[in-house]
């Protein structure tokens, strides 16, 4: 079974500051791998994904992602935050469900909260 | 290009009563996942329809059933209501091109409450 951690359900940075949000996964096969964020009364944006095409994933809003086999993570970075980045943001995997079809497998998610 | 929509955006039911969520897929998109999403948690996956057919089921009893509609548009039914069916029910397209990495594009979802 495939399963994510997001290590730290909230994170608190200074607008300008590096954020660093945690997802380490657990996969059997080689994953798919993803970073959505939800903002308040909406539903889920994609904001990047790894399919295995390089490591290292740029996605929109000046986020990134690294994926590391070895360390079965796949940390999303954005190197100064903006007010508008507080938001909750999950990490999700990819899955087989049951005998056919594909399921996202989500973490619990972190709350990003950016103060002045 | 008109992405995910979903109807109602709200609605209030009792226990026991029944419930039809409705969603309209991404133009072009033949694949639509329904997602639970209880209040602090993550999204958990009900079920995935392709082509009018039920293709992947998560851990959700019986009286969560679905359909998908040649047009691809998909209904979420789900019977004999529990409080804890209370949470943002989210739909998911995917387009042909993208089912084999899974990439899926989320509506605004419906808040169910069940009093």
């Amino acid at each position: 079974a495939q399963s994510v951690t997001q290590l730290g359900s909230h994170v608190s940075v200074s607008e300008g500051a590096l954020v660093l949000l945690r997802c380490n996964y657990s996969s059997s096969v080689p994953p798919y791998l993803f970073w959505y964020v939800q903002y308040p009364n909406q539903g889920l944006q994609l904001l990047l994904k790894y399919t295995s095409a390089a490591t290292l994933v740029k996605g929109i809003n000046g986020f990134e992602a690294e994926f590391k086999k070895s360390e079965t993570s796949f940390h999303l970075t954005k190197p100064s935050a903006h007010m508008r980045d507080a938001a909750e943001y999950f990490c999700a995997v990819s899955s087989m469900a049951n005998q056919a079809g594909t399921a996202l497998i989500f973490g619990k998610g972190t709350t990003l909260s950016v103060s002045s | 290009e008109t992405g995910v929509t979903q109807s109602p955006t709200h609605l209030i039911k009792t226990r026991g009563q029944q419930v039809t969520l409705r969603c309209s897929s991404q133009s072009g998109h033949n694949t639509v996942s329904w997602y639970q999403q209880a209040l602090g948690q993550g999204p958990q996956f009900i079920f995935q329809y392709y082509r009018e057919e039920e293709n992947g089921r998560g851990n959700f009893p019986p009286r969560f059933s679905g359909l998908q509609f040649p047009n691809y548009s998909s209904e979420l039914n789900v019977n004999a209501l529990e409080l804890d069916d209370s949470a943002l029910y989210l739909c998911a397209s995917t387009s042909a091109r993208d089912r084999a990495s899974n990439e899926q594009f989320f509506g605004p979802g419906t808040r169910l409450t069940v009093l």
